[in-house]
């Protein structure tokens, strides 16, 4: 299976600061990727899929790039309201695997 | 609007049996495959199973295949998932999620519902 690695684990970003996230796949997962968001005490929420489509109703502030092996996730303007950790998951290749997630807190 | 709400977690002890639950209140349920998606107590996230719209096909995990059994029934726009021969290793919080466009990523989550195995 397709082992999915993120980066850093966690990220300390000051409030209106851009936040770079990184994942990385083992193989090729070509543009399959989906990015979700997890805030405390609530369950994943899906925010980008396709690597790049951002889903119904996520803000314009996150946006998502890469194909193959090398993806990030940028918050353009960190808001206190973003606070969470966010896992990637690679649906190429069978079965679907996740990230270990990257905390972000507010600096 | 989806809204998916599971139910039947809880303590079991190892060997023993549980069946989660899982309602769809939106529209749309025996359109989509769903899946079960589990979040192990080191925050990990692991997928488990899924089923067709139809209920037709399934596909497992291989650290459940033989053990889980997931199954739905349309008509009353409920997913489930029965769970034998619980192991220690399955403690985790069960989710379950649908996968809008058939491609295994997961556009709508349930809250989810905590199983513990534990003697």
């Amino acid at each position: 299976e397709i082992v999915m690695t993120q980066s850093p684990a966690t990220l300390s970003v000051s409030p209106g600061e851009r936040a770079t996230l990184s994942c990385r796949a083992s193989q090729s997962v070509r543009y399959n990727l989906a990015w979700y968001q997890q805030k405390l005490g609530q369950a994943p929420r899906l925010l980008i899929y396709g690597a790049s489509t951002r889903a119904t109703g996520v803000p314009a502030g996150f946006s998502g790039s890469g194909s193959g092996t090398e993806f990030t996730l940028t918050i353009s303007s960190l808001q206190s309201e973003d606070v969470a950790v966010y896992y990637c998951q690679q649906y190429n290749n069978w079965p679907p695997t996740f990230g270990g997630g990257t905390k972000v807190e507010i600096k | 609007q989806v809204q998916l709400v599971e139910s039947g977690g809880g303590v079991v002890q190892p060997g023993r049996s549980l069946r989660l639950s899982c309602v769809d209140s939106g529209f749309t349920f025996s359109s989509q495959p769903m899946h079960w998606v589990r979040q192990l107590p080191d925050k990990k996230l692991e997928w488990v199973a899924v089923i067709s719209y139809s209920g037709g096909t399934t596909y497992y995990a291989d650290s459940v295949r033989g053990r889980f059994t997931i199954s739905r029934d349309n008509s009353k726009s409920t997913l489930y998932l029965q769970m034998d021969s619980l192991r220690a290793e399955d403690t985790a919080v069960y989710y379950c999620v649908r996968d809008l466009k058939a491609e295994n990523w997961f556009d709508s989550w349930g809250q989810g519902t905590l199983v513990t195995v534990s003697s």
